[in-house]
């Protein structure tokens, strides 16, 4: 079955550290993104990539980087740069997010990665 | 800017009964707008959208919402709320002016008492 798959579901992280959460998916969707998810705030951009080898800034993108060497793969990376890490963490893809894509396109979402800082 | 509210952060209903979870938005050209739905610790799923064709959208599972632009408002109902519907509904906004960036609202949590 196609879809978006991430791991690890949960991770706990010790201040100062880095962590890398994984996304994967195989819908062969061009466009890949990353959210973060907090308690009574909606969904917020982290960061997205139209394309391999390309990815933009979002509203949130202090504190965190990402790659995309493969379409399949979009990687996040939590740095000890970010203040407040814990969080709900959710990739998402689409088709494609350019030109009228978002007007009538659909995300695509993996089911979530729990990110707690002890 | 483009924004979008969602007037309860709790909704409760009983099973059975209807089910209307308030959004409102604001935009400066012609929305589109979506609803999606999230279970606990899951990823969200699309439940309908509405992209400038008919007002009233029908979507999964029996919910279905109305574009009123006069009241810049679309909500989501469901005349008979399932126990399986308890979960987190997001409305989303985009539109042309902003880059087609989708802007999530804050969620409505939906509990569905027997």
């Amino acid at each position: 079955d196609g879809g978006i798959t991430q791991s690890p579901k949960y991770l706990f992280r010790k201040e100062g550290q880095n962590v890398t959460l994984s996304c994967e998916q195989n819908l062969n969707h061009d466009a890949m993104y990353w959210y973060r998810q907090d308690p009574g705030q909606g969904l917020r951009l982290i960061y997205y990539s139209q394309i391999v080898n390309d990815f933009q800034k979002g509203d949130i993108a202090e504190g965190y980087s990402v790659s995309r060497e493969k379409k399949e793969s979009f990687p996040l990376t939590v740095t000890s740069a970010q203040k407040n890490p814990t969080a709900f963490y959710l990739c998402a893809s689409s088709i494609s997010s350019g030109g009228t894509w978002a007007l009538t396109g659909e995300l695509f979402f993996g089911e979530g990665s729990r990110l707690t800082v002890l | 800017a483009q924004s979008v509210t969602q007037l309860d952060s709790h909704v409760s209903v009983s099973e059975g009964t209807p089910v209307l979870l308030r959004c409102n938005y604001s935009s400066s050209y012609s929305p589109s707008l979506f609803w999606y739905v999230q279970h606990p610790n899951k990823g969200l799923q699309l439940l309908l959208k509405y992209t400038s064709a008919a007002t009233l959208v029908k979507g999964i599972n029996g919910f279905e919402a109305e574009f009123k632009k006069s009241e810049t408002s679309f909500h989501l109902t469901k005349p008979s709320a399932h126990m399986s519907d308890a979960a987190e509904y997001f409305c989303v906004v985009s539109d042309q002016e902003y880059g087609n960036k989708l802007v999530f609202g804050a969620g409505t949590i939906l509990r569905v008492k027997s």
